[in-house]
């Protein structure tokens, strides 16, 4: 099973990197590990993905320690629009029984 | 493409009473899933539909039935609503991919409530 661990909430300012960490100490070795954030108000959306290897695409970045324990979203400048919250999903056990992480509630200043 | 559909938006219930929440996808995904996000948490797994006529039990399928109709088409239904089922239902598609990969399609929500 996936157990997810992630901050509870993070805040940033405007133009600014930032980190969102997510332990994922029981992860399978072949398991994606995949991002998603949450808008006020809207249905989650996918941010990111990857498997062993560090992934950049046009909404992040995603750092993946090397035993695979932990994963980093990265977005590069933070905008006002990405306030949100931003979850780290897992598998548990087989199949398509995916466990989303608690999420970190991420707050922009200006 | 209109994406992932849900059905109503608003509901409000009576403890006992029942109703069925529709979802739709036009995205041509193998995969339909049902959460729940209650005030504050995080979604929780209901129930999911890895393909036609095949559903699987999530982390919180107590007090639920599913129905996947067709390819396109999965229903969540609550039989004997409680207060303790108050909460936002999101339905989301995919189409899985190698080891995995799974980017889910969420749709609008549906925000229940049971007095």
């Amino acid at each position: 099973d996936a157990k997810t661990t992630q901050p509870n909430s993070m805040e940033s300012n405007e133009e600014e990197p930032v980190h969102l960490p997510c332990n994922h100490s029981t992860i399978s070795g072949t398991d994606y590990i995949h991002w998603y954030r949450q808008l006020p108000s809207q249905g989650p959306e996918y941010v990111i993905h990857g498997l062993t290897s560090n992934v950049n695409n046009r909404m992040a970045s995603l750092a993946i320690a090397e035993d695979r324990k932990s994963s980093t979203l990265i977005l590069h400048r933070a905008t006002l629009r990405d306030a949100a919250v931003y979850y780290c999903m897992g598998r548990r056990g087989y199949g398509q029984n995916f466990v989303f992480g608690p999420g970190t509630r991420l707050s922009v200043l200006p | 493409n209109a994406g992932v559909t849900q059905t109503p938006k608003f509901q409000v219930l009576k403890t006992g009473q029942s109703m069925t929440l529709q979802c739709a996808q036009d995205m041509n995904h193998n995969s339909m899933y049902w959460y729940r996000q209650d005030p504050g948490m995080g979604l929780r797994l209901i129930y999911y539909s890895a393909s036609e006529g095949t559903t699987d039990k999530g982390e919180v399928p107590n007090g639920y039935n599913v129905s996947r109709l067709n390819k396109r088409e999965f229903s969540l239904r609550l039989e004997s609503a409680a207060p303790s089922q108050t909460s936002v239902y999101f339905c989301a598609s995919s189409q899985e991919g190698l080891a995995g990969y799974n980017e889910q399609f969420f749709g609008p929500g549906t925000r229940l409530t049971v007095l």
